[in-house]
């Protein structure tokens, strides 16, 4: 069967400080790959997305960036926090339109709580 | 532009009791309508997947219908227990593109 890790489950960090957010899937190749924000009462926000290695799309210009250096990771990082980065992030998976089913499966990781001080 | 509303954006009801959450949607082409819940603090978790031929689909005490000549599905709790207390959310695929339209949830309070 299918996981999808996501790691730390929250972090507290200084204005300025780099970032790294960490999403693993297992049980599955090729998959597509999504960064997510969540910020209160609102909708989910797509930040960045991911059809393989190093095809990624950035949705919203921001002060974050992604990466995918293998099949099943994907990363969410920036070199500066600003106070505005803070919020819950989230990683998920779905299978590829190439396997035929199209974007049916959507599995969300555990989350990521970020609160930049 | 692709859009989905739920109504109510929150509800408290009595242990045991029934409630309905409603979700209308913009979003075309459409592909498949999905109802998560999620939990305080932990990533949404899938509850009912519905594809354009479907109108309704049970999971448990959880039972969603999909109106898709409307654009409206609804997602019917049963015998609700302290448990469900969570935010459920409406999310609609549409079939030409990745990226997925969410609605900004119902928070649902059960109380004893």
């Amino acid at each position: 069967s299918q996981t999808i890790h996501q790691w730390p489950a929250t972090l507290v960090q200084p204005v300025g400080s780099p970032l790294s957010l960490e999403c693993t899937v297992e049980g599955t190749s090729n998959p597509n790959l999504y960064w997510y924000r969540q910020a209160a009462g609102r909708g989910l926000q797509l930040l960045f997305y991911s059809i393989g290695i190093d095809q990624i799309s950035s949705e919203v210009p921001q002060n974050l960036s992604a990466s995918r250096p293998q099949d099943r990771q994907f990363i969410l990082s920036s070199k500066k926090l600003l106070l505005s980065d803070s919020g819950f992030y989230l990683c998920a998976w779905s299978v590829s339109r190439g396997q035929g089913i199209g974007n049916y499966g959507y599995t969300f990781g555990s989350g990521t709580r970020l609160t930049v001080v | 532009k692709n859009q989905v509303e739920q109504s109510p954006q929150s509800l408290i009801i009595l242990e045991g009791k029934n409630c309905t959450l409603q979700c209308n949607y913009t979003v075309s082409p459409f592909s498949n309508l999905r109802w998560y819940k999620q939990d305080t603090g932990r990533g949404p978790v899938s509850l009912t997947i519905m594809t354009f031929s479907e109108n309704t689909k049970s999971n448990g005490r959880y039972t969603a219908t999909l109106d898709a000549d409307t654009k409206q599905s609804s997602l019917h709790i049963t015998a609700s227990q302290l448990s469900d207390s969570a935010s459920y959310i409406c999310v609609v695929s549409p079939s030409n593109d990745y990226k997925l339209s969410f609605g900004a949830g119902t928070t649902v309070t059960v109380r004893a």
